[in-house]
């Protein structure tokens, strides 16, 4: 079975520190891991995925498969960075390509103080 | 971008009837389709795959004559809450996967508030 732990429901820092959202999973095979972001009032986006290794927004995300970790990191955190986030794993059948489905974490909602 | 959209955004319903939602790709046709059911504060709770021309895969403890779900085309999939009672009341969100772009990724409609009295 897969599962993703969020274990910070709730995150403040103040604008211009670092911020650092963990993320640690359960998954017996291969895991593909994304960070999705849902800002107030808007749909669920894709904020990044592991195997892209981009740093989009200044966020990075690296996976840790000894800590079975990937934690989304930022080191000058900004107002409207503010919004919920979600870290979640897809597995991947035999053969190699993404089965799809996604398993979510429980999200935290980050809150950035001016 | 890829889009996806959902209908209706809200619904109000009295208890025991049904209730339709509709997700469509509108610029991308999506070879699977997923049915989310999201409570206030809460994670995404995976209720349903759904690939086109096949029968839906529910995940476990999700009832499927209960939420029907129906895949006709590559751009529409509905969702079916059947004889809905005040604990269906939720916010549910579809996600349609780009089935042309060479790195997978889920795009996810703005999800339909649905509540039961």
């Amino acid at each position: 079975a897969q599962r993703v732990t969020q274990p910070e429901k709730l995150l403040s820092v103040f604008k211009g520190a670092p911020v650092e959202l963990k993320c640690n999973y359960s998954y017996s095979g291969s895991p593909e891991l994304f960070w999705y972001v849902q800002y107030s009032r808007q749909r669920l986006q894709l904020l990044l995925r592991h195997i892209s290794r981009e740093s989009i927004k200044g966020f990075t995300a690296d996976l840790n498969k000894g800590e079975t970790s990937f934690h989304l990191k930022k080191p000058f955190a900004q107002e409207e960075d503010s919004a919920m986030y979600y870290c979640a794993l897809s597995g991947f059948e035999a053969g190699g390509t993404s089965y799809g489905k996604l398993t979510f974490g429980q999200g935290t909602i980050l809150t950035v103080h001016p | 971008g890829a889009v996806v959209s959902q209908h209706p955004s809200r619904v109000i319903c009295k208890s025991g009837t049904s209730v339709k939602i509709e997700c469509r790709s509108l610029d991308f046709q999506a070879t699977t389709m997923f049915w989310y059911r999201q409570f206030p504060k809460q994670s995404l709770m995976l209720m349903a795959t759904s690939n086109e021309g096949s029968k839906a895969t529910y995940e476990q403890g999700v009832e499927k004559d209960k939420f029907l779900i129906n895949h006709a085309s590559l751009t529409l999939s509905t969702l079916t809450v059947t004889s809905a009672h005040p604990e269906d009341s939720s916010f549910y969100i579809c996600s349609a996967d780009n089935r042309n772009s060479y790195s997978y990724e889920q795009y996810f409609g703005p999800g339909t508030r649905l509540t039961v009295t």
